[in-house]
């Protein structure tokens, strides 16, 4: 299975600050084929990047993905309020299609 | 618009089996993808569990896969999961979630999901 680590575990920020968030993977992700999902409160999962750096339909483009092979990144330029909230990045080249254990954007 | 509803019980014995099914309206069951399963325990993160093709093709978490299997209803639009063998661990939020086969995208849609609880 590829074991996907994300970090930090908690990040505290303030909103219009930018934030980086990094997903790392135990072997090479095939064809880059990495997500990352916002999750709220009560809410499933929603779909921002795919193919590591391509927006999902009406996704602002503050948020921003890069990377390839085993280290990822998910940057939201400028955050705002409705930011502040859980991520993970998941692989799906590959059954079984792991996700990472997440990152949690609080506010600072 | 592609919807996915998820229902089943919301309350399972130990060493039950939780049989859960997913409706699927605004896409056909047969189209070119892949329905998954996910779940996530209270307070924790996302697990993947498995996915299922129109043609009955199915992949699944090694970790579940003696105790997890998953079909599909062409009549009815929906696919289902099938667990047995519960403890407590088991106790999560049940999503299913649709993934394209011709141009892999990740999930994009997504169930509301639906709260589990293992216990007598």
């Amino acid at each position: 299975d590829i074991v996907l680590t994300q970090s930090p575990g908690t990040l505290s920020l303030s909103p219009g600050e930018r934030a980086t968030l990094s997903c790392r993977a135990s072997q090479s992700v095939a064809s880059s084929f990495l997500a990352w999902y916002q999750q709220r409160p009560g809410q499933p999962p929603r779909l921002l990047i795919y193919g590591a750096s391509s927006r999902a339909t009406g996704i602002p483009d503050r948020f921003s993905g890069s990377g390839s092979g085993t280290d990822f990144t998910l940057t939201i330029s400028r955050l705002e309020p409705e930011d502040f909230a859980l991520y993970f990045c998941q692989q799906y080249g590959t059954s079984p299609r792991t996700f990472g254990q997440g990152t949690r954007l609080e506010i600072k | 618009q592609v919807q996915l509803q998820e229902s089943g019980p919301g309350l399972v014995k130990p060493s039950g089996t939780l049989s859960l099914t997913c409706t699927v309206s605004g896409d056909s069951i047969s189209s070119s993808n892949w329905w998954s399963w996910v779940r996530q325990p209270p307070g924790k993160g996302l697990e993947w569990i498995g996915e299922v093709f129109h043609t009955g093709d199915t992949n699944y978490n090694p970790s579940l896969m003696s105790r997890v299997s998953l079909s599909v209803d062409k009549s009815k639009n929906e696919f289902s999961l099938k667990m047995t063998s519960l403890t407590a661990a088991d106790t999560a939020v049940y999503y299913c979630a649709r993934t394209s086969n011709l141009m892999p995208t990740g999930y994009e849609y997504w169930g509301q999901g639906t709260l589990v609880t293992v216990s007598s």
